[in-house]
């Protein structure tokens, strides 16, 4: 049964400490994106992978997040440091990339309450 | 605005009555999706539809597609108890720089199906 996973699945952190969020896209797909969800915002694009390089991140504050995929089944999502509007639920998901946009698969989310 | 905008906003009906949700959407797509999204978990893929079909089932779901008027409606007939959630459509889009794609997810719309 292949699925995205994602640790941890809660996380408190207080203002200003880092937290690094974790992403296992499903074995095979070469596309990774990271979403953030809030209840005013909605699910917001913050950045994708196609193939381990980054393709948009524009959607990412520069400044306090980074994104990276060390490796083909491990995709990281950096916030440092932290601030309390970062409190949200953050998605990543995975897609066999093509010619046209595909069906995603999401993981169960990392909910982030930053205090 | 790339964003889909689902309608309405919510809806609450019995079990066994057919739910109608609606997107519509303002430039043109590739591709248009829906998701389903139950509280507290990752998004769920229901269905797609390409830019060049004009309807599609699966199972209870059916979905159309009106390029010309830039709308597209999700229906699910026969809803269960079960069918409770949020669904989402998202426009798929391909952008012109090596070929990658983007989704672009609405707001969503809370269904509640009463037993």
């Amino acid at each position: 049964d292949a699925r995205v996973t994602q640790t941890p699945r809660h996380k408190v952190t207080e203002m200003g400490q880092e937290v690094t969020m974790r992403c296992q896209p499903i074995l095979g797909h070469n596309t990774v994106f990271w979403y953030r969800q809030t209840m005013m915002q909605g699910l917001e694009l913050l950045a994708y992978f196609r193939n381990r390089a980054p393709l948009d991140d524009s959607g990412m504050p520069k400044d306090r997040f980074s994104a990276e995929m060390p490796d083909a089944t491990l995709a990281t999502l950096k916030i440092q440091p932290s601030e309390p509007r970062d409190s949200a639920v953050y998605f990543c998901a995975s897609a066999l990339g093509g010619l046209a946009p595909r069906e995603q698969y999401f993981g169960p989310g990392t909910r982030l309450t930053v205090t | 605005s790339q964003q889909g905008e689902e309608d309405p906003q919510a809806l609450s009906i019995q079990e066994g009555e057919n739910a109608t949700m609606n997107c519509s959407y303002k430039t043109s797509i590739n591709n248009l999706q829906w998701y389903r999204q139950n509280s507290g978990r990752g998004l769920v893929h229901l269905i797609l539809i390409r830019s060049n079909e004009r309807e599609k089932h699966s199972g209870r779901l059916r979905v159309t597609l009106d390029t010309s008027k830039k709308s597209s409606s999700l229906l699910i007939t026969a809803s269960r108890a079960a069918d409770t959630a949020s669904y989402f459509c998202a426009t798929g889009y391909l952008l012109t720089q090596g070929g990658s794609e983007k989704l672009v997810f609405g707001k969503g719309m809370k269904l509640t199906v009463n037993p």
